[in-house]
Parts: C-alpha cells; structure tokens; sequence
C-alpha cells in the first residue's frame, strides 16, 4: 500500500511561508497526491493535488519531485488561521499528518 | 460548490441504543461516499466505501452488522450504530466524491461526535 511520511509537527511565524514536506517513495506511476487539512473536531477540508507537475491554487502551491517520491505543500502567507494538521494522502490511505502551528 | 452536510454533529446516547448519522452532498451529485472514525489524536480510519444503489464495501475488522450503511440517492448516505456501547464513542466524518473533473476529490462533512454513556 502506497504510504506517506510527514514531520509529527512544524511551528511557522505568521505571515511567513509554511513549506509542509511528504515523502512518498512507494507512489505509484498514475498515483495523486492529495492534500488536505483538519482543523480541530471538523472534517478535514481539500488543499491541493498534483501527479507529477507543480500546481497552485488559491490556498496553496504544490511542489512534486522529479522522481515523484516525495512533495512539498507551501502556504505562501500563513496566518493563524491556517493552524491545523496537514495531511499527505497517496490512495486514500491518512497518516498522522502534520500538526502545523502558526504562532503570532 | 462541494458542500457536504452531515448531521447531527453531536449525539450523546444511552448504551444499547441504535444511532443514524446522515451525510448529504448538497450541490452535487456524490459517486461515491465513504464513512471514516477518528480517535482522539490519532488519523482517520477508513470503515466503507458506498456506492448508490449497492451494497457498502466494509474495511477489514469494521462489522457490516454492527455498522449499517445505506446510499439511497446520489446525495445521501447514511450510517448506524447499532446498539451502540461506550467503545463506539469516536469521532464519525463522512466525505464524498463526484463525477468528473476532479473525481477522486474528497469534500468531507463537519464530522459527528458520539459518545456512548
């Protein structure tokens, strides 16, 4: 099973850049990645995906390796809204994610 | 567009007692729902997988008997605990798919909390 590794937890000062890394080495040729965010006692909420080229949206960019083994999330501008835990999913299979912490 | 509404967001009930939680994509068809349970700080687990029309495709070790699935229409999906016990008490999030562009895209509801006296 396709699985993901991600830091346990990250601190970022607001208004700075928050660059959430993933490794996937076992990902698959035609496999996304997703990635999602919870923010405490709701349902996690959709950032981002991606195969193989960089992608951005309004939330957030996405950053694949070549070799597609691992990624990055960037939050362009955190605020301390954007505190949750971050999740890196690769066949709908949810680690621990990482629990991000955007201090004032 | 993509919001899935999930009800009720809190029960608390009676050991013994039966629970129904709704989930319903409002503004768009759902090809598929799925109906996960989170512990406290740990990850979601994945329970089923539904299909409108057919029956739920239930994880290893989730009792189908236990935790009943029906997917009626393409906008609802619903989940009971049946004769629930304290050790059901978990957090219950259900997402949805749609078709095209996108489809693997899971819009989750605001999750229900039971707890199981």
């Amino acid at each position: 099973d396709a699985k993901t590794t991600q830091p346990p937890s990250m601190d970022c000062a607001e208004g700075r850049a928050a660059n959430l890394p993933c490794n996937h080495s076992t990902i698959s040729g035609n496999e996304y990645v997703y990635w999602y965010r919870q923010i405490h006692s709701q349902g996690p909420q959709y950032i981002i995906h991606g195969l193989k080229n960089n992608e951005t949206n309004e939330m957030a960019s996405l950053i694949i390796t070549e070799d597609r083994k691992s990624s990055t999330l960037i939050l362009p501008h955190a605020t301390l809204r954007d505190t949750a835990v971050y999740y890196c999913i690769v066949r709908r299979i949810w680690g621990l994610g990482t629990s991000l912490a955007v201090n004032p | 567009g993509a919001v899935v509404s999930q009800h009720p967001s809190r029960v608390i009930c009676k050991s013994g007692t039966s629970v129904k939680i709704e989930c319903r994509s409002l503004d768009f068809q759902a090809t598929t729902m799925f109906w996960y349970r989170q512990f406290p700080k740990q990850s979601l687990m994945l329970m089923a997988t539904s299909n409108e029309g057919s029956k739920a495709t239930y994880e290893q070790g989730v009792e189908k008997d236990k935790f009943l699935i029906n997917h009626a229409s393409l906008t609802l999906s619903t989940l009971t605990v049946t004769s629930a016990h304290p050790e059901d008490s978990s957090f219950y999030i259900c997402s949805a798919t749609r078709e095209g562009q996108g489809k693997n895209i899971q819009y989750f509801g605001a999750g229900t909390r039971l707890s199981v006296l």
